[in-house]
C-alpha cells in the first residue's frame, strides 16, 4: 500500500531534550516536506526537500533541523525543542515534476513539550 | 502567510444536501489543491484543479476554478455523514518548492 508514516503519533517530552519525527514514504517520491499545524494559523511549511541531499527552509524553519540521506526517509529534528513548538505535525512527499505534485500526507505526530 | 481563504468558516447540512466551499486566493498559481481532514487525523487529498483548467469532477465532488477572481469552489453532492472533516484549499505557486500554502479550512457538519 503506498503510504506515508510517520512515528512516533504521539510525544510528550520537556524543554531542551532533543527528539526526532521520523517520517517515510513507499512510493519512491522525490519530493518530501514537513508542516506543522496550529490552531488559527493553519497549517505551515518548515522544511523541504527536492531529493536526497537537497533540502532547503520553508516558512517557519527555526528550531528545526532535516536530512535527507535516502530517498524514502525524511527525518525532522529538533534539537532543543521549546514549548512553542507544541503542534500537529505533517511529513509530505510527491512525485516530482515530471510525474505529478499531488501531496500525500503521513498520519501525523502530536507533539507536546512541556 | 495565508494564500487560500476558504469560506464559510462552518457549514452544517443534512444528509442528502449539497455542501458548497469557496476559497479564495492571491497570488498567481501553478494548481490548486482541495484537501480533507478528519478531526486531528491527516490530511487526504481529493482532487488537483491546474490553472488552466476551469472545472473538475471526481465522484460526488466538483471543482471549479476562476484565475480571473482567483478564487475556488468545491461541491459535494448528495453529502454523507461520512463527509464530516474539515476541508482546505491549498495552492501551489510554482517555482521548485512544491509547497503548498493551505487555508484556514471550512469545517464541514453532516447531519444524519
Amino acid at each position: 500500500e503506498a503510504q506515508v508514516t510517520q512515528n512516533p503519533r504521539y510525544l510528550i517530552t520537556v524543554t531542551g531534550k532533543k527528539l526526532t519525527v521520523t517520517c517515510s514514504q513507499n512510493m519512491n517520491h522525490e519530493y518530501m516536506s514537513w508542516y506543522r499545524q496550529d490552531p488559527g494559523l493553519g497549517l505551515r511549511q518548515i522544511y523541504y526537500s527536492m531529493n536526497v541531499e537537497v533540502t532547503d527552509k520553508g516558512d517557519v524553519p527555526e528550531g528545526y533541523k532535516v536530512s535527507r540521506k535516502e530517498k524514502r526517509n525524511f527525518p525532522l529534528i529538533l534539537e532543543s525543542p521549546s514549548p512553542n513548538q507544541t503542534s500537529l505535525y505533517f511529513c509530505a512527499s510527491a512525485a516530482g515534476a515530471t510525474r505529478g505534485d499531488t501531496q500525500y500526507f503521513g498520519p501525523g505526530t502530536r507533539l507536546t513539550v512541556l | 502567510s495565508q494564500q487560500g481563504e476558504e469560506d464559510p468558516q462552518a457549514l452544517s447540512i443534512q444528509e442528502g444536501e449539497n455542501a458548497t466551499m469557496n476559497c479564495s486566493y492571491k497570488t498567481s498559481i501553478n494548481n490548486l489543491q482541495w484537501y480533507r481532514q478528519n478531526s486531528g487525523r491527516g490530511l487526504v487529498h481529493l482532487i488537483l484543479i491546474r490553472s488552466n483548467e476551469r472545472e473538475k469532477h471526481s465522484g460526488r465532488l466538483r471543482v471549479t476554478l476562476d484565475t480571473s477572481k482567483k478564487s475556488s469552489s468545491l461541491l459535494i453532492t448528495a453529502s454523507r455523514a461520512a463527509d464530516t472533516a474539515s476541508y482546505f484549499c491549498a495552492t501551489r505557486s510554482g517555482g521548485s518548492n512544491y509547497k503548498l500554502t493551505f487555508g484556514k479550512g471550512t469545517l464541514l457538519t453532516v447531519n444524519p
